[in-house]
């Protein structure tokens, strides 16, 4: 079973400049989760999802960052313009059900702004 | 609001030393606790996970317990490993709809040959 995919790896960018982030969940999970980690600390959650629905949103910045979810399946995590303290791991996570026992993580996205 | 501490925030010990990871919480109304081990540059791998009803769990060379009640959970490594090199994360997960996870800031391991 493949599991959590994410791209790119890495993303290098200049303040102000727009970024997004791909997420495929493991077939079949109903729940993604976007995390920050910051270095040095624990993961955040941004934002969660039930299917297309984002049910969890209210750790993600609204003002320049964006999520979606349309067909219930991939999800992309964009933010614009971006700031220099944005500069973070942003992992994806997915699960069968929001009840259920295990999160299982992607490698993340290793974001730079300079 | 929960949170959750880990001590230390790094240890170094030899080859084939037991060692204890502890984490601590300060909401103890949760479903359950996780520990996770996170490699260099990649996610985050589940290890154990307990949940409120229970004591502790095995698996392996890895033991996790937890009191609830105290708000406290330790990881014990038996006979550790230069492969058990890693950050370990503890979460835990707080009940009614939302069951968020809630993460400490983690203990940087390293296992010296």
């Amino acid at each position: 079973e493949a599991g959590v995919v994410q791209s790119p790896r890495y993303k290098i960018i200049e303040k102000k400049q727009p970024v997004a982030f791909w997420c495929n969940p493991i077939s079949g999970h109903n729940t993604l989760y976007w995390y920050r980690q910051n270095l040095g600390q624990g993961p955040e959650l941004l934002i969660r999802y039930e299917n297309e629905e984002a049910v969890d949103d209210s750790q993600l910045p609204k003002d320049r960052f964006s999520a979606e979810r349309l067909k219930g399946v991939d999800s992309t995590l964009k933010i614009q313009p971006a700031e220099l303290g944005d500069s973070a791991v942003y992992l994806c996570a997915s699960s069968r059900t929001n009840r259920d026992r295990e999160q299982y993580f992607g490698p993340g996205t290793r974001l730079t702004v300079t | 609001k929960q949170e959750v501490t880990q001590i230390p925030a790094a240890l170094s010990v030899p080859e084939g030393e037991n060692l204890v990871l502890n984490c601590s919480f300060t909401d103890s109304a949760i479903y359950n606790l996780q520990w996770f081990r996170q490699d260099p540059g990649k996610g985050l791998t589940s290890l154990l996970l307990i949940q409120s009803s229970q004591r502790e769990q095995t698996s392996g060379r890895l033991n996790a317990s937890l009191d609830k009640s105290s708000g406290r959970s330790t990881l014990y490594i038996a006979a550790s490993q230069p492969g058990d090199s890693a950050t370990y994360l503890c979460a835990v997960r707080r009940g009614g709809s939302n069951y968020k996870l809630t993460f400490g800031k983690g203990t940087l391991l390293t296992v010296n040959p």
